[in-house]
């Protein structure tokens, strides 16, 4: 069984300042984590994803995330927000080799201030 | 490439009325899926399949049924339509069925609701 949680359902940032959305995981099995974003009225993107071959993990639009599987998380941060990164991230994890399926956490709702 | 193509955008249907949800891909993947996005849940996986003619259930598969009868095509059936059933429905596409970390390619999605 696997599952993810994602820390706060929305986060606001001023333009500038440092993102950091947080997803812990759960897995039975070595998991492969994913970050999409989505924006309105849109489907989901892939950020980026880790498969194992290296712990920090560097995505589009300048994010990235790191695993770290002695605290069971894969946070994503972005040094810098600009007003375009505005919209809702989702974690997910895959490893459920039976279904090949994404189990993604609720979401967090990205808000850039001015 | 078109991607992963769904239609319609938006449907409105009243309770107990039957619809089906298209989904196409033109990258010859495997691997596709439907998932509901309601709010504070994420996604939810309700079928999946990972080849013509092969399909299986996902976390949340009662009120739907599915069929693949082409690599092409993954379409998604209500067959009595529920208030319950009202969410955004996605589909998603990958390459491979035996890898676990293939990315999956999500369509723009249809808006339903059941009144």
């Amino acid at each position: 069984a696997q599952s993810v949680t994602q820390l706060g359902s929305h986060v606001s940032v001023s333009e500038g300042a440092l993102v950091l959305l947080r997803c812990n995981y759960s897995s039975s099995v070595p998991p492969y984590l994913f970050w999409y974003v989505q924006y309105p009225n849109q489907g989901l993107q892939l950020l980026l994803k880790y498969t194992s071959a290296a712990t920090l993990v560097k995505g589009i639009n300048g994010f990235e995330a790191e695993f770290k599987k002695s605290e069971t998380s894969f946070h994503l941060t972005k040094p810098s927000a600009h007003m375009s990164d505005a919209a809702e991230y989702f974690c997910a994890v895959s490893g459920d080799t039976g279904r090949r399926a994404l189990t993604f956490g609720s979401g967090t709702r990205l808000q850039v201030q001015p | 490439n078109a991607g992963v193509t769904q239609t319609p955008k938006f449907q409105v249907l009243k309770t107990g009325q039957s619809m089906t949800l298209q989904c196409a891909q033109d990258m010859n993947h495997e691997y596709m899926s439907w998932y509901r996005q309601d709010p504070g849940m994420g996604l939810r996986l309700i079928h999946y399949s990972v080849g013509a003619g092969i399909t299986d259930q996902g976390e949340v598969p009662n009120g739907y049924n599915v069929s693949r009868s082409t690599t092409e095509d993954f379409p998604l059936r209500l067959l009595s339509a529920a208030p319950s059933q009202t969410s955004v429905y996605f589909c998603a596409s990958s390459y491979s069925k035996s890898s676990v970390h293939n990315e999956q390619f999500f369509g723009p999605g249809t808006r339903l609701t059941v009144l």
